[in-house]
């Protein structure tokens, strides 16, 4: 049962336009949501992040939009470079009576930006 | 540098072998996750150290699997009698406090289990 789910494996995009990323949920009870970056052989590196009491955060070139009625997700790069070549995650959690901030992973979608 | 370091960064081994796995968390986090990434999926949560217990371990598969942290800083991941069904990439994350909700991961170690 995946909680967290991202439809597409793969986007292209050229250098300079809008990078989309979608992403969607299915637990209404995470409370806090992030994007991470991963470039091969590395670990995942934190990109930004939005509770769910919001629903716009901006950072930057980056800027994620939640839909809770709608348990979606997207991520908004612009303009994309070449750079932000990489495999992005979406990633869910929601606080437990231990403390435990887990994350729930999507699949990843990996993003290429053409020159 | 400064972030989280993980040890070895490839291991290969035959299947019914033992293997431990080692996360350096950055100095002072106190929160420790351990995650495991297969081919084509997301990072899945094994288990959550707040300090040297392990506050969350309901990501473990089965009883193969044992993570510690003795002194609340390092922690290893032990598997034992291997299975060709672990071999992924193991990912360890910390974060600043209990409260925190930003991890930040270490460059994972490959496990391949022949």
């Amino acid at each position: 049962d995946q909680q967290v789910k991202q439809n597409s494996p793969s986007l292209s995009v050229q250098e300079g336009r809008i990078s989309i990323l979608n992403c969607d949920y299915t637990n209404s009870m995470f409370d806090y949501f992030l994007w991470y970056k991963k470039y091969p052989a590395e670990g995942p590196t934190f990109l930004i992040s939005i509770s769910s009491i919001k629903d716009k955060n901006e950072d930057g070139r980056f800027t994620v939009f939640l839909n809770k009625s709608a348990k979606h997700l997207s991520l908004h790069i612009v303009p994309s470079q070449p750079g932000d070549s990489a495999v992005y995650f979406c990633a869910a959690s929601v606080g437990t009576t231990s403390g435990t901030y887990k994350y729930i992973f999507g699949t990843g979608t990996r993003l290429k930006v053409l020159a | 540098g400064a972030g989280v370091s993980q040890t070895p960064s490839n291991k290969v081994t035959e299947k019914g072998k033992y293997v431990e796995l080692r996360c350096d968390p950055i100095s002072g986090h106190t929160a420790l996750y351990w995650y495991r990434q297969s081919l084509g999926q997301g990072p899945e949560f094994l288990i959550y150290f707040q300090g040297t217990g392990a506050a969350d371990d309901s990501g473990l598969p089965n009883d193969r699997f044992f993570a510690v942290r003795p002194e609340g800083s390092v922690s290893t991941l032990k598997i034992q009698r291997t299975e060709r069904g672990d071999s992924a990439v193991y990912l360890c994350a910390s974060s600043s406090s209990r409260t925190s909700n930003e991890q930040f991961f270490g460059p994972g170690t490959r496990l391949t289990v022949l």
